[in-house]
C-alpha cells in the first residue's frame, strides 16, 4: 500500500476553514484516497473519499491534486467539536487486500475559540 | 441504526484471567474487523471476518489471542491467559462490502494489572 505523510499536528480558529494537507507520493492508479478521524475517547469516523475528482459531502470537501500525489481535506467552517485526530488513508480499489485501512499517525488538529 | 455495539466498555482485570470482548456489528454489513489502539503501534488491525469466515488473522498478536464470528450479528475477542502487555482499547468495525465504509464501534478499553 502507498504511504502517506501528514503534519503531526495543527490548530485552527473556530468558524475558520481548516486545510489538512497529506502526501501520498507513491500512489498508484488503482488506490483511494480516504479520510477517517478519531474524535478522543470514540472510534474512528469515516469522513470522506475519493478517486481523483475532488468530492464534497456534509461533513467535508476533498481536493486531490492532478498527479494525485497529494490530497487536502476541508473543514469549511471548523468547530470545537472537530478537535481531533484526522487520518489520511491509502487502499487499493480492488483486489486482494482491499479491506485494510492502515492507519499511521495522522495529524491532530486542534480547533481553538 | 444503533451503530457498531462493543461491550463492555471498560475491563479490568489481572494478569492471566480470561477476558472476552463482544461486538454487534450493524444489521446487513457482512464484514467485521478487529483493530487494537495503543500509543505505542498506533491503530493496528487484528482480523477480519467476511460472511462470518476468518479472512486474514494475521495481526493476531499470538495464540493467546482468538476470535470467533459464529453469526452474522455477533463476534467475539477472547485473551487468554491475558498479560498487561495486552492493556488497549480494542475497535471493532464493521462494512457493507458494496460501500467499502468501516463504521467503527466505541471500543472496548482493556486494563490488565
Amino acid at each position: 500500500d502507498a504511504k502517506t505523510t501528514q503534519p503531526p499536528s495543527m490548530d485552527c480558529a473556530e468558524g475558520r476553514a481548516a486545510n489538512l494537507p497529506c502526501n501520498h507520493s507513491t500512489i498508484s492508479g488503482n488506490e483511494y484516497v480516504y479520510w477517517y478521524r478519531q474524535i478522543h475517547s470514540q472510534g474512528p469516523q469515516y469522513i470522506i473519499h475519493g478517486l481523483k475528482n475532488n468530492e464534497t459531502n456534509e461533513m467535508a470537501s476533498l481536493i486531490i491534486t492532478e498527479d494525485r500525489k497529494s490530497s487536502t481535506l476541508i473543514l469549511p467552517h471548523a468547530t470545537l467539536r472537530d478537535t481531533a485526530v484526522y487520518y489520511c488513508i491509502v487502499r487499493p480499489k480492488s483486489g486482494g487486500s482491499n479491506y485494510k485501512l492502515t492507519f499511521g499517525k495522522g495529524t491532530l488538529l486542534t480547533v481553538n475559540p | 441504526d444503533a451503530g457498531v455495539i462493543q461491550s463492555p466498555r471498560h475491563e479490568v482485570t489481572e494478569m492471566g484471567q480470561e477476558v472476552t470482548l463482544r461486538c454487534k456489528p450493524i444489521s446487513g454489513h457482512n464484514s467485521l474487523f478487529w483493530y487494537r489502539q495503543t500509543m505505542m503501534r498506533g491503530l493496528e488491525l487484528l482480523i477480519y471476518f467476511n460472511n462470518n469466515v476468518p479472512i486474514d488473522d494475521s495481526g493476531m498478536p499470538e495464540d493467546r489471542f482468538s476470535a470467533k464470528m459464529p453469526n452474522a450479528s455477533f463476534s467475539t475477542l477472547k485473551i487468554q491467559p491475558s498479560e498487561p502487555r495486552d492493556s488497549a482499547v480494542y475497535f471493532c468495525a464493521s462494512r457493507w462490502d458494496h460501500t467499502d465504509t468501516q463504521y467503527f464501534g466505541p471500543g472496548t478499553r482493556l486494563t490488565v494489572l
